[in-house]
């Protein structure tokens, strides 16, 4: 089976950094996705780890270790727009198990 | 291409009733992926096609649920009498086989009273 483990809720000031913590546990694994869903809205992919290590892109890095377990989701420069819930996915031979996302609120 | 479509966007029925959803994906992808979500959590996996072969299907799933991709083109999520645990947003995704990244559609909410 499949068991995904995310904090639930994360405050942060606007332009400070913050790292968004994923660890698994799965009976198979191809890859670890992380998405942005903002309230109301469809998840929108940010980054895709199948090699343990770091991916950067822009604003949001994501890293991973296969041997742990473990991802994580690091967000720099945070802005007020980047207040959504945060999805940690793992895939296995098509199928992707979701976590129950991580709700982060940015102040200003 | 725009991207992965869903009809209805909303949909209210009584509990009892048959309801359909249809899902269009993004034209060259042969992967389509149907998932459930209820507030504060995750998408919940549903089943997913490749081209007209449905692979898998979650065994949560009850027998009042099935779903088609007759052509490998849109797929249609049927829920039969349905129960008001059934209310959630379903969400449909594609993705090529090459690149296993979703592409998801605004989703469909359903209101079973």
């Amino acid at each position: 089976g499949q068991n995904i483990d995310q904090p639930t809720e994360m405050t942060a000031t606007e332009g400070a950094i913050v790292q968004i913590n994923c660890t698994y546990q799965t009976s198979g694994f191809n890859g670890l996705f992380w998405y942005q869903q903002h309230a109301g809205e469809a998840p929108t992919f940010l980054s895709y780890n199948v090699l343990d290590g770091l991916e950067e892109k822009g604003r949001f890095s994501s890293f991973l270790s296969r041997s742990k377990g473990y991802s994580y989701l690091l967000l720099k420069e945070l802005q007020m727009k980047d207040s959504a819930s945060y999805l940690c996915a793992v895939t296995n031979a098509g199928k992707s198990t979701f976590g129950d996302g991580t709700t982060l609120t940015v102040k200003p | 291409d725009t991207g992965v479509s869903q009809d209805p966007r909303h949909k209210i029925t009584k509990r009892g009733q048959n309801v359909t959803f249809r899902c269009d994906p993004i034209s060259e992808h042969n992967r389509l992926y149907w998932y459930r979500q209820t507030l504060g959590q995750g998408p919940e996996f549903l089943t997913y096609f490749q081209n007209e072969a449905q692979l898998e299907k979650s065994r949560l799933l009850s027998d009042r649920f099935s779903a088609e991709r007759p052509k490998g083109s849109f797929s249609t999520l049927e829920i039969q009498r349905t129960e008001q645990g059934d209310s959630a947003m379903y969400l449909c995704a594609s993705s090529l086989v090459s690149n296993p990244q979703q592409y998801f559609g605004p989703g469909t909410r359903l209101t079973v009273t």
